[in-house]
């Protein structure tokens, strides 16, 4: 199995911030991954696929970055409207897995 | 734009058999790979598997003895069967739309039903 562990599992930033979320694949899976961003009591959403590509209608100070097995997500400055959990999601292998989750809650 | 919906599931007895149906509007279900992904109770997300009309499947492996996806392409429709629920598949369970191939991300969502098992 490919574990997806995701840092820090809880983060506590201000409006204006830059915020950067790690995952760390236990082996490569080259830049088949993808960033979601999900609010309570809603489904997931889309936000960077294939490590690094912006989902069509995402804000631009999203962003993502890395390959093999370290990955980025960043947040050049948060908004209001950010605070959610985030996941990372590898579709390298037959087996997908999600990571954790990093929660982004209101200071 | 692709939209999904789960049908309403609601209650499941212990040792009997879950199952949901996700209908597909907006698009051929023919033209994609599908998945189902769960959440339990304040807890992450668990990919359970994907399917695909021409009956290609592929299954979490922890779940693989129990689960069952189709498609049925004259309703535009994919289903999730799982046998011998226990409290533990207690959750959220999520269909939602690969954005090309199964080796892809997850563009589409439905908006989830609440699966509860118990006596």
């Amino acid at each position: 199995d490919i574990q997806m562990t995701q840092s820090p599992s809880t983060l506590s930033p201000s409006v204006g911030d830059r915020v950067t979320i790690t995952c760390r694949a236990s082996q490569s899976i080259s830049d088949w991954l993808a960033w979601y961003q999900q609010k309570p009591g809603k489904a997931p959403k889309l936000l960077i696929y294939d490590a690094s590509s912006l989902e069509s209608g995402v804000p631009s100070r999203f962003s993502g970055s890395g390959s093999g097995t370290e990955f980025t997500l960043t947040i050049s400055s948060l908004q209001p409207d950010d605070f959610a959990t985030y996941y990372c999601h590898q579709y390298n292998y037959f087996f997908q897995t999600f990571g954790q989750g990093t929660k982004v809650e209101i200071k | 734009q692709v939209q999904l919906q789960e049908s309403a599931s609601g209650l499941v007895r212990p040792s009997e058999t879950l199952s949901l149906t996700c209908t597909v509007s907006g698009g051929s279900i023919s033209s994609f790979y599908w998945s189902w992904i769960r959440q339990p109770p304040g807890k992450g997300l668990e990919w359970i598997g994907y399917t695909h009309y021409s009956g290609s499947s592929n299954y979490n492996p922890s779940l693989k003895s129990r689960v069952t996806m189709s498609v049925d392409t004259s309703n535009n429709q994919f289903s999730l069967r799982l046998t011998s629920v226990t409290a533990a598949d207690t959750a959220v369970y999520f269909c939602a739309k690969y954005l090309r191939g199964s080796f892809s991300p997850l563009d589409s969502w439905g908006q989830g039903t609440l699966v509860t098992v118990s006596s």
